[in-house]
Formats: C-alpha cells, structure tokens, sequence
C-alpha cells in the first residue's frame, strides 16, 4: 500500500534560520499536497504539485517535487513564529489509472520557532 | 464567505452513547470527506461521498456511520461499537474531477472525548 513518511517528526529552529522537512513516497506521487495545521485546528492548504520538478512558492515558503515524483521538500526561509505549527504531506491514492479523490497523509512535522 | 463548518468544537461523551458530528459546506463541492486525527499521526480517512444519496468507506470505517442527504451536510456519526473514538474529527470538501488532483479544503475540527 502507498505510504508517506515526512522527516523530520519534530524541529525547532531560531528565528531567521531556514528549514527543509521533507515527505518520501513509497510509490509514484500523483498529486502532492502541503498543508499546515495550528495545533487543535484545522488544515491549511499551502500548494499542490503535480509534475516532476515542480517548484512552488508562497511568501516565504517554497516547495519542490522531485523527478522521479516520490520525494518532496518544503523549504521555509528565515523562519518567523507565525511559520510554526504542523506541516503534513498528503497525495492522491490512486485506483488504477483515475483519481479517487481520497487522500493518504503523512504524520506531520512540528515546527517550533524561537523567537 | 464560502467555508467549512463542524460543530461543536469540543464535545464530550459517555461510553456506549452514538454521537453524531455535524459538517456543513456552502463551497458547492461535490466531494465530502470525513478524517480522524490522533496524537502524533497524520490523518486517516475514516468515510467518503462524492455524490449525494452515495458514499465510501475509507480505511478505518469500522464503527463509524454517516449520510448525505444533501450536497452540502454529510454528518458523521460515531458509534458504540467504535472502540477507541477519543480522537480530532476533521471534515474536508473538495470539487470532482478526472483531469487533475483537486485540493481538499478543511473544517476547524472536533474534538471528541468519550470516558
């Protein structure tokens, strides 16, 4: 069965500095999605990426798929407080050649941001 | 503005009661979806609909219920016969499509304890 696995499970940076936390895939990544959650809240959807070498950014955070699509990475620069929470990678569970529409998470990575 | 509702927040039970957790979306999605989230794991979906008067199970339906009467409500109910339901319930919609990966957009959450 597809499986993600993000790393790392926990991170706690000083403000200012940059970040990566990435999400493998056991198999080819249909669609990839980054989401953020404050803790006891809802999702956030952060981006979407589809093709192989895709890259897409969003104020300060940029994320990246890679060619062969079963990895990918977010990348946060110069950290802020307001960046910290959940950061989970999800992707479309695919049923033979057609979407489905379900998605399978990663565990999520929390952030931490020092002032 | 257009959005995802779950009510109550928070909502406490005794063991062997059904309890049932209300999502609304004025988003006009087709697709609704149901996830249950615990302590240090990613989300896992517990029931889907991508029509009216039709839905799925996912992967951890088992002592789990829920309807879809109309296009907009798709209330889950937990059961006695689930056995650890303690958990935060997510609801998600998103539009249908067989062209591209669609984006899930998330409720705030509710937070279920049952002693």
């Amino acid at each position: 069965s597809q499986e993600l696995e993000q790393s790392p499970q926990s991170l706690i940076v000083q403000e200012g500095k940059n970040l990566t936390i990435n999400c493998t895939s056991s198999k080819t990544l249909y669609g990839l999605y980054w989401y953020k959650q404050k803790y006891g809240e809802g999702l956030i959807f952060l981006m979407m990426l589809q093709k192989g070498g895709e890259e897409k950014s969003h104020e300060k955070i940029t994320a990246k798929l890679d060619e062969k699509k079963q990895q990918s990475s977010l990348h946060i620069t110069a950290s802020q407080p307001s960046h910290a929470g959940i950061y989970l990678c999800g992707a479309d569970k695919l049923a033979g050649s057609s979407n489905t529409g379900k998605l399978i998470f990663g565990q999520g990575t929390t952030l931490q941001v020092k002032p | 503005d257009g959005g995802i509702t779950q009510s109550p927040k928070y909502l406490f039970r005794k063991e062997g009661q059904n309890v049932t957790l209300s999502c609304e979306q004025n988003l006009n999605h087709d697709a609704m979806y149901w996830y249950r989230q615990d302590p240090g794991q990613g989300l896992r979906l517990i029931y889907y609909s991508q029509i009216v008067n039709d839905f799925q199970k996912g992967d951890i339906a088992e002592g789990y219920s829920v309807s879809r009467e109309k296009k907009e409500s798709f209330p889950l109910t937990v059961t006695s016969a689930q056995k650890n339901p303690t958990a935060f319930y997510l609801c998600a919609s998103s539009i249908v499509g067989f062209r591209s990966p669609y984006e899930q957009y998330f409720g705030p959450g509710t937070r279920l304890t049952v002693t």
